[in-house]
């Protein structure tokens, strides 16, 4: 698809069993992080956020968890499904200027590979 | 609601010429961002419009250029296409200018330069 790039991180995980992506992200005044979804031939899509005066955000079937101290990111994913084969990103807001701009930073990304 | 639609899908040009690209935001969205994707850069911020307003840019050359109607659409245009620009260009509308607010994507215009 459009989003995979020639050196793809690659996370290979059976159906039904959790996985985690992780992320690191470069800016410390960053204030908002996103992780988004994109399936072959199709945009980004939002899957959860989290503020940076939080370390732990729960959604249906994900948690995203937030460790300012080391800068990284890592999604939860339960139950693992095919439908979840997709590329993952995140993403960081580096202007903390209260939302006076929305220029994303986006990861490389990680291939999600769910194996029936 | 409809989400974010872009036009065209698809676009074939050469070098040296120019292109546009429209993007229509989510009814009630008055702030349109566009994004760079390529396999080696990954995805790039190219710049926000809100209220008719650039309000951010990203590191890109002055050939990138856009702007927003007061319906909130946006077109973007890259005149002396380069084989580099080569992409798919990706157009993300929100609510309004907060940083907390979550951005929503169109598909994608796939962009190839002969």
């Amino acid at each position: 698809g459009e989003s995979v790039g020639l050196h793809l991180p690659t996370l290979s995980v059976q159906e039904g069993d959790n996985s985690i992506i992780n992320c690191a992200y470069s800016n410390s005044a960053s204030d908002y992080f996103i992780w988004y979804k994109q399936e072959s031939g199709k945009g980004p899509q939002f899957i959860i956020d989290i503020r940076s005066n939080m370390d732990k955000r729960q959604g249906q079937r994900v948690t995203v968890l937030l460790n300012k101290t080391v800068k990284h990111l890592s999604l939860q994913i339960a139950a693992t499904q095919p439908g979840d084969s997709a590329v993952y990103f995140c993403a960081e807001n580096p202007e903390n200027y209260g939302g006076a701009t929305n220029k994303l930073i986006f990861g490389t990304g990680t291939l999600l590979a769910v194996q029936p | 609601k409809a989400g974010v639609t872009q036009t065209p899908r698809y676009l074939i040009k050469t070098r040296g010429q120019q292109v546009t690209l429209s993007c229509s935001p989510i009814s009630g969205h008055r702030s349109v961002s566009w994004y760079q994707q390529t396999p080696g850069q990954g995805l790039q911020f190219l710049f926000e419009y809100f209220s008719e307003t650039q309000r951010n840019k990203g590191n890109f050359p002055g050939r990138f250029s856009g702007r927003q109607f007061s319906n909130s659409r946006s077109e973007m245009n890259v005149s002396t296409l380069e084989l580099g620009d080569s992409a798919l260009y990706l157009c993300a509308s929100r609510p309004g200018t907060s940083s907390f607010n979550e951005q929503f994507f169109g598909p994608g215009t796939r962009l190839t330069v002969l």
